[in-house]
């Protein structure tokens, strides 16, 4: 399968706990997002890498959030010291040089007790 | 700003009647748009997108949709629906900066 690949699929985590979720792209896909999708809406824009370099944060990325691309490949999104808040599923998409057209993994759903 | 509006939460009909599913953009300039469905458990698929082209865009599974900017509308419509279209519908507008700006999403039901 040479679409996006997100894990793990899903999280069960305590309130105050780290968690690391990893998005592996589409191997020619220069781009990176992250996206996050709450019950009942669209997924919002949360940050951007253009290969190795994180170009856009959205102001929803807390500084309890983190993201990384350190090979211009995989990418890992971290947040620390969970919130009941931050409970949704956490998407992932990439896409090519120039392309607008993003695709997107399965997603990791989070819950926070 | 860049932003889209769907018109409907829900929509229900019946297998082999036409779809349609409304949305309304509003952009700075010529947009980009886009039809996206997800389906339970699975991630978001493209359906189609309008890049300045033909107003009508022709999608995957018999969906398709019409860019009228009189309107700064983008509905989608199919002309059957079948029970696999059962899923969440979301418009999406891009800024042309890389963002994709999605709306709340339609789920669409499809009653035998």
């Amino acid at each position: 399968d040479t679409g996006v690949s997100q894990n793990p699929r899903h999280k069960i985590t305590k309130r105050g706990q780290n968690v690391t979720f990893r998005c592996d792209p589409i191997s020619e896909h220069n781009r990176l997002y992250w996206y996050r999708q709450t019950l009942g809406q669209g997924p919002e824009f949360l940050t951007y890498f253009q290969n190795e370099a994180q170009l856009e944060k959205s102001r929803l990325l807390s500084d309890r959030f983190s993201a990384e691309r350190p090979k211009g490949s995989f990418s890992t999104l971290e947040i620390q010291r969970t919130e009941q808040g931050d409970s949704a599923m956490y998407l992932c998409a990439s896409s090519g040089q120039g392309q607008e057209t993003q695709y997107f993994g399965p997603g990791t759903r989070l819950l926070v007790l | 700003a860049q932003s889209v509006t769907q018109l409907d939460s829900h929509v229900s009909v019946s297998e082999g009647t036409p779809v349609l599913l409304r949305c309304n953009y509003s952009s700075s300039y010529s947009p980009s748009l886009f039809w996206y469905v997800q389906h339970p458990n699975k991630g978001l698929q493209l359906l189609l997108k309008y890049t300045s082209a033909a107003t009508l865009v022709k999608g995957i599974n018999g969906f398709e949709a019409e860019f009228k900017k009189s309107e700064t509308s983008f509905h989608l419509t199919k002309p059957s629906a079948h029970m696999s279209d059962a899923a969440e519908y979301f418009c999406v507008v891009s800024d042309g900066a890389n963002n994709l700006f999605f709306g709340t999403g339609t789920r669409l039901t499809v009653i035998p």
